[in-house]
């Protein structure tokens, strides 16, 4: 079963916009990151947060981390048309739990 | 190109017939991991290997499915007696995760489509 939620399921936005996607879980993690995918295609990802980080920034992307919330955003600033995919937040468990558990993921269109 | 290759991209069975898959991971990463994925969800962890050890196998795996990783290398995912439930993109990703680093992050590759008709 998926780990948990993200909302909202789709978001459309204007380029030049900022775009915010959020995602909630429900067990003790050790990471949360985040994967973004093309239509039909594979995952690729976008950033990682340690469970004892509470923001992190790379490039365009910024995500927070809330673990007495068990939630997590993620910012894309200054959206472009290419950043048009789903984006998906995944929880990488505690020691002995090694799988990633991924969210139901937001579909983001960036209209040009 | 170095990234995980999977094949077929594309594989379209009848009910009942056996199928199998292949996934090449990165050639220095040591994890391998099997997701099945199905249309507007996100991806649902299938098993994982560390070399050619098989470490966690999810409940989604009934008896039909096998999995295996015989020299730490490529990989195969096995259905047998296919059904239509089993209709869903199949994703392999690696990492080097257990060769003492602290790294997280996985690398997939494209995918196979499966339609069970």
């Amino acid at each position: 079963s998926q780990q948990g939620e993200e909302d909202p399921q789709a978001l459309s936005i204007q380029e030049g916009e900022n775009a915010t996607m959020n995602c909630s879980y429900k067990t003790s993690i050790n990471n949360l990151q985040w994967y973004r995918q093309n239509s039909g295609r594979g995952l690729v990802h976008q950033i990682l947060i340690r469970s004892n980080e509470r923001e992190k920034h790379s490039g365009r992307l910024r995500v927070t981390l809330d673990t007495s919330k068990k939630s997590s955003s993620l910012l894309i600033t200054a959206s472009r048309a290419a950043d048009t995919a789903s984006y998906f937040c995944a929880t990488h468990g505690v020691f002995g739990n090694e799988k990633l558990t991924f969210g139901t993921g937001t579909r983001l269109t960036i209209i040009p | 190109d170095t990234g995980v290759s999977q094949n077929p991209r594309h594989k379209i069975t009848k009910r009942g017939q056996n199928v199998t898959f292949r996934c090449d991971p990165i050639s220095e990463h040591n994890r391998l991991y099997w997701y099945r994925q199905t249309l507007g969800q996100g991806p649902e962890f299938l098993t994982y290997f560390q070399n050619e050890a098989q470490l966690e196998k999810s409940r989604l795996l009934s008896d039909r499915f096998s999995a295996e990783r015989p020299k730490g290398s490529f990989s195969t995912l096995e259905i047998q007696r296919t059904e239509q439930g089993d209709s869903a993109m199949y994703l392999c990703a690696s990492s080097p995760r257990g060769q003492g680093l602290a790294t997280y992050e996985q690398y997939f590759g494209p995918g196979t489509r499966l339609t069970v008709t």
